[in-house]
């Protein structure tokens, strides 16, 4: 089956500009997580989603972002009106279930505004 | 606050020595510890994982060592070779409360 899959690979945005990222998660994987990676730094937790249950939205960074997921199935993260200070590689992971279970990863969405 | 600190920030060994990756946590209530090693251009995969209640676990050249009451687990690789070369990262989570919380990585480069 096919893994993580990510959408698009890499997007370059004008400053102030709307960008939507696609994440197609593992198929029965109930957990979705997306991080963002900036140059030469750690994973930044930025939300996760588990089954049905309300999202756990503490890591993100400010109120232009923003992520929805469709059941267990496909996610979106939305970052309105872009800053220079977005730029990064946004990764989405998916597990079977929330916990102490391997998170596979996507190869992530590398965002550039400029 | 970062909850899981790691070193060193860069890592240069000699192929067939041994590459150390140290992390430290703070959250006394974090059961599970994995490591992920990233390639260039790649998602962060899955290494290696340890839980509080052994203090070593060893898959091939890849060992973990755990240390309870210092609160700190590191990452030992055997025999490191140039297809090693990776930026790892540590990683804990309280199983079914948070998600994974991410040290900063370590860049390692293996040399021949």
């Amino acid at each position: 089956g096919a893994g993580v899959s990510q959408s698009p690979s890499n997007k370059v945005t004008e400053k102030g500009k709307d960008v939507e990222l696609r994440c197609d998660p593992i198929s029965g994987h109930t957990a979705l997580y997306w991080y963002r990676q900036r140059l030469g730094q750690g994973l930044e937790f930025l939300i996760y989603f588990q089954g049905n249950s309300a999202p756990d939205k503490s890591g993100l960074p400010s109120d232009r972002f923003s992520a929805e997921r469709t059941g267990e199935s496909v996610s979106t993260l939305t970052i309105q009106r872009t800053q220079q200070e977005d730029s990064a590689v946004y990764l989405c992971a998916s597990s079977p279930y929330f916990g102490d279970t391997e998170a596979f990863f996507g190869q992530g969405t590398r965002l550039t505004v400029v | 606050q970062q909850q899981v600190k790691q070193s060193p920030q860069s890592l240069i060994v000699q192929k067939g020595g041994i590459s150390i990756i140290n992390c430290a946590y703070e959250n006394t209530a974090f059961d599970y510890f994995p490591w992920y090693q990233q390639f260039p251009g790649k998602g962060p995969a899955l290494l290696i994982a340890i839980r509080p209640d052994v203090s070593e676990k060893k898959e091939g050249r890849f060992t973990i060592s755990f240390n309870k009451s210092a609160k700190q687990f590191s990452l030992h690789i055997m025999d490191s070779q140039p297809g090693d070369s990776a930026t790892y990262f540590c990683a804990a989570t309280l199983s079914g409360n948070t998600p994974l919380v991410f040290g900063k990585g370590t860049r390692l480069s293996v040399i021949a």
